[in-house]
């Protein structure tokens, strides 16, 4: 079956230090891979989309990179501030209707 | 805009009551989205529409479970008997086109059922 893992493991970070988040999948041939972010207690919001054919993309301090072949991919944010904690989830999309599946995500502790 | 609008944010109700949530989509989008967020199972997408047709509702967990969309500015989705394992929060999404489109999320209704 499908499988979607990010770190269950919360991820805490130095203000100002680079931090990087996984998503590993199994068993899905996605076409594209979107990241969102949520706040507690609010829906997710979305941040970067990154299709199969493209290696890397970035927005601002945000770099998102796609592997195909190690079905893998990193979310990076670089300068981080603490008011970029939170948990970040990554979704896995087919095509077709927009239908994607999400990661559990992992949840993001930048300390000042 | 106003973005994606739920109803209510909060409900709490007894085992076996009826419950209704509704989502108002943002304007223009037309795709429509329905998913459950517990902490043992992650965001799950239960049910979408497009063009306020159900396309794909195999997510939905069980007969108990029903949604619909009569026009393109308004979703129900109704639990009926409720039951505690079906508490959760419950979001909808909508987006527009086809494709990889970003999903814009409401703000979810917290349901409990004692």
């Amino acid at each position: 079956s499908q499988k979607i893992e990010q770190n269950s493991e919360a991820l805490n970070i130095q203000e100002g230090k680079t931090a990087t988040l996984t998503c590993n999948y199994t068993n899905y041939s996605p076409a594209y891979l979107q990241w969102y972010r949520q706040d507690p207690g609010r829906g997710p919001v979305f941040l970067l989309l990154i299709r199969e054919n493209e290696k890397e993309k970035r927005k601002e301090r945000l770099k998102v990179t796609f592997d195909t072949t190690l079905k893998q991919s990193l979310f990076h944010i670089t300068a981080s501030q603490p008011a970029d904690s939170a948990t970040y989830l990554c979704a896995l999309g087919s095509g077709g209707y927009q239908k994607v599946t999400f990661g559990t995500g992992t949840k993001l502790q930048v300390i000042p | 805009d106003a973005g994606v609008i739920q109803s209510p944010r909060h409900e709490v109700t007894e085992m076996g009551q009826e419950v209704t949530l509704r989502c108002k989509p943002i304007s223009g989008h037309n795709s429509l989205f329905w998913y459950r967020q517990t902490m043992m199972r992650g965001l799950e997408l239960l049910i979408y529409f497009n063009n306020n047709v159900p396309i794909d509702d195999s997510g939905m967990p069980e007969d108990r479970f029903s949604a619909k969309m009569p026009n393109a500015s308004f979703s129900t989705l109704k639990i009926q008997p409720s039951e505690p394992r079906d508490s959760a929060v419950y979001f909808c999404a909508s987006s527009y086109g086809q494709g990889s489109g970003e999903q814009y999320f409401g703000p979810g209704t917290r349901l409990t059922v004692t």
